[in-house]
């Protein structure tokens, strides 16, 4: 069946510096979305990507949907104490309804 | 956007027993769905809970251990039956209140502990 990974799964940084975590599927993606998960929380949402190649940008995030509608990436510039919590991503395959969320990446950021 | 109450936030239940989870959207949606996290996992469908018919299970997960009420576009119910340890898990509901695949939004989960 398709599956949805997630590189690094954990990510240990200090406040100020850059993170990024990536997201490949085994197979094509019609969209793919961004959910963060604060510890003890529920996902959130954040984004979705729908066209190859797309960029997009909240703030210090910014979201990236790969050429070939396989990969994605989410990089945060310059890390805060509010930014830790579990990043997934989420993809859409066509013809479908239903979202498989990727394996994570927990992110805690060192003060 | 959709508000979602979700309820029991937490139990903690005795093997053989089965637990009920109660979602309540704000608004009419056609598709609710149900997940299960395990502890420092990813998220797994459960199920579509579709109003008016059986729900749709995923791979793995069947009727029997997860029935599921849908009786209107509010509101759904998942019952965990005959629990063991290996049920204890968060399990969240979730909706697409546009139904165009645009987001999804979840309830705060209910932490389910099996002894």
């Amino acid at each position: 069946g398709q599956q949805v990974m997630q590189i690094p799964q954990y990510q240990h940084v200090q406040e100020g510096e850059d993170f990024t975590t990536y997201c490949n599927s085994s197979t094509t993606l019609s969209n793919i979305q961004w959910y963060k998960q604060r510890p003890g929380g529920h996902p959130v949402f954040l984004i979705q990507l729908v066209k190859s190649g797309e960029v997009k940008k909240q703030k210090r995030l910014t979201f990236q949907f790969g050429e070939a509608k396989k990969n994605s990436s989410l990089h945060i510039t310059a890390t805060q104490t509010t930014d830790v919590g579990t990043y997934f991503c989420a993809g859409l395959t066509s013809g479908t309804y239903k979202y498989i969320f990727g394996t994570g990446t927990r992110l805690k950021v060192l003060a | 956007s959709a508000v979602i109450s979700q309820k029991p936030s937490r139990d903690i239940c005795q093997r053989g027993t089965s637990l009920t989870i109660q979602c309540q959207v704000d608004s009419q949606v056609t598709m609710m769905f149900w997940y299960r996290q395990q502890p420092g996992q990813s998220l797994t469908l459960i199920a579509t809970a579709n109003q008016g018919s059986e729900a749709t299970y995923e791979s793995g997960f069947v009727i029997d251990k997860f029935p599921i009420s849908r009786p209107n576009l509010t509101f759904s119910t998942l019952t965990v039956s005959n629990m063991s340890p290996e049920d204890s898990s968060i399990y969240l509901c979730s909706v697409d209140p546009l139904g165009q695949n645009e987001k999804l939004f979840f309830g705060s989960g209910t932490q389910l502990s099996v002894l």
